[in-house]
């Protein structure tokens, strides 16, 4: 069984900080998606990360896949209280076939 | 989410009845998957279904339970006799190509009195 670990599970803080959300596996996957829930709804696709060592940015969020493709992270620069939300990272592929694999989430507040 | 369409938003049924849970995946998508994320739990895979095929059964409960994606209209979820730690919210996703990032609706809450 595959397992991804995601931490912080809760995250609060003032407006304009940085804050950095960690994912991390013993299994390696074919390619980690990052997604975004709000209350009463599905996740909202952010990004994929597909190769070892890629980073991609999004505005003020960078995601950046591990060498090995075991882990990932998610780093916010000058956090808004626009961000807030349920941060939820999914690996795919691997020992998983297409299933995702996600991860318990980290709940962001950012305060104004 | 507009692109996959799950229906209905919430259900509410009694112990022992039957639940049916509609997903139609996004336009040009024929992979679909249906998850569920109980209270304070994560989201956890129950099924992977091309059109008239399942694929990956392997997080569905062995009773009960059972998944169809005919060859026209939308994929099912369908939970037999249910019982109140079926109660959860039950989430649809599709995809075009098998290793194609998934895209999910806005989900079904089943509450089960």
């Amino acid at each position: 069984t595959q397992l991804l670990e995601q931490s912080p599970q809760f995250l609060s803080i003032q407006e304009g900080e940085n804050l950095t959300v960690y994912c991390n596996s013993s299994s390696v996957f074919s390619s980690l998606q990052w997604y975004r829930q709000e209350p009463g709804e599905g996740p909202v696709l952010l990004v994929t990360v597909v190769t070892g060592g890629e980073v991609k940015k999004l505005k003020r969020l960078t995601f950046q896949f591990g060498d090995a493709r075991k882990d990932s992270s998610l780093h916010i620069t000058a956090a808004q209280p626009g961000d807030t939300g349920l941060y939820l990272c999914a690996g795919a592929g691997g020992n998983a076939g297409n299933m995702l694999t996600f991860g318990g989430g980290t709940r962001l507040m950012v305060k104004p | 989410n507009a692109g996959v369409m799950q229906n209905p938003r919430h259900l509410v049924r009694r112990r022992g009845q039957e639940a049916r849970l509609r997903c139609s995946p996004m336009k040009g998508h024929s992979h679909v998957y249906w998850y569920r994320q109980l209270p304070e739990e994560g989201l956890k895979f129950m099924v992977y279904l091309q059109k008239e095929n399942i694929i990956d059964e392997s997080g569905m409960p062995k009773e009960r339970f059972s998944a169809e994606f005919p060859k026209e209209g939308p994929s099912i979820l369908r939970i037999q006799q249910v019982v109140r730690g079926d109660s959860a919210a039950y989430f649809c996703a599709s995809s075009r190509w098998v290793d194609q990032p998934q895209h999910f609706g806005d989900g079904t809450r089943l509450s089960i009195l």
